[in-house]
């Protein structure tokens, strides 16, 4: 069965150093992936997506992640936090009938 | 471009009572969920639905649970007779064939009193 691991609740950075939310997937084939962020009080928006094309995912706002099959890993980076990326992210990998599998969730919390 | 529509965007009900959460999909999705995320907690696969049956189910989704697409349209997510658990956002997503993205709703925030 698919699974991921978020292994951070919370992490909180300094605005303009560098952002590493971590993810590690369980899974019996190679995987899609996806990193989701939810600000407060709002609704799930998709940041990027691993497909098995590209290892390294470009994804909006600056975010980007690396599929790295040997440590089963897909961890969220950006070089410089911005104080709105301040927000709840989300590992995703799909099971099953497309369903998906959330992590526990990340939540980013950017100091000025 | 095309999104996913859910209303009403909040919804308060007394315990007991039944309520409709509603889902407008986008028109040429086929596959259809609701996954809920109650305060606090990570977001849970609720049901999955496609060629108007239910594909899969989780534990959560029991007999107080039902989903329908009654028009081609709407995808509805009702629950026969609310708990104080049942309080909790609720989102609303599709993807088409082949296609494991899947494109949320803004969620219904259901608070059962």
């Amino acid at each position: 069965a698919q699974s991921v691991t978020q292994l951070d609740s919370h992490v909180s950075v300094s605005e303009g150093t560098p952002v590493l939310l971590r993810c590690n997937y369980s899974s019996s084939y190679s995987p899609s992936l996806f990193w989701y962020v939810q600000h407060p009080n709002k609704g799930l928006q998709l940041l990027l997506k691993y497909t098995s094309a590209a290892t390294l995912v470009k994804g909006i706002n600056g975010f980007e992640a690396e599929f790295k099959k040997s440590e089963t890993s897909f961890h969220l980076t950006k070089p410089s936090a911005h104080m709105s990326d301040a927000a709840e992210y989300f590992c995703v990998v799909p099971s099953g009938t497309y369903k998906y599998i959330f992590g526990t969730g990340t939540r980013l919390k950017v100091l000025a | 471009e095309p999104e996913v529509t859910q209303t009403p965007s909040h919804q308060v009900t007394q315990m007991g009572q039944e309520v409709i959460l509603r889902c407008v999909p986008i028109s040429n999705h086929l596959y259809f969920y609701w996954y809920r995320q109650i305060l606090g907690q990570k977001v849970e696969f609720l049901v999955s639905f496609y060629n108007n049956e239910i594909s899969e189910k989780s534990e959560i989704f029991d007999d107080q649970f039902s989903v329908e697409r009654p028009d081609g349209s709407n995808f509805t997510l009702k629950i026969r007779s609310t708990k104080l658990e049942d309080s909790a956002m609720y989102f609303c997503a599709g993807n088409g064939v082949g296609d494991y993205e899947q494109y949320f709703g803004p969620g219904t925030r259901l608070t059962v009193t």
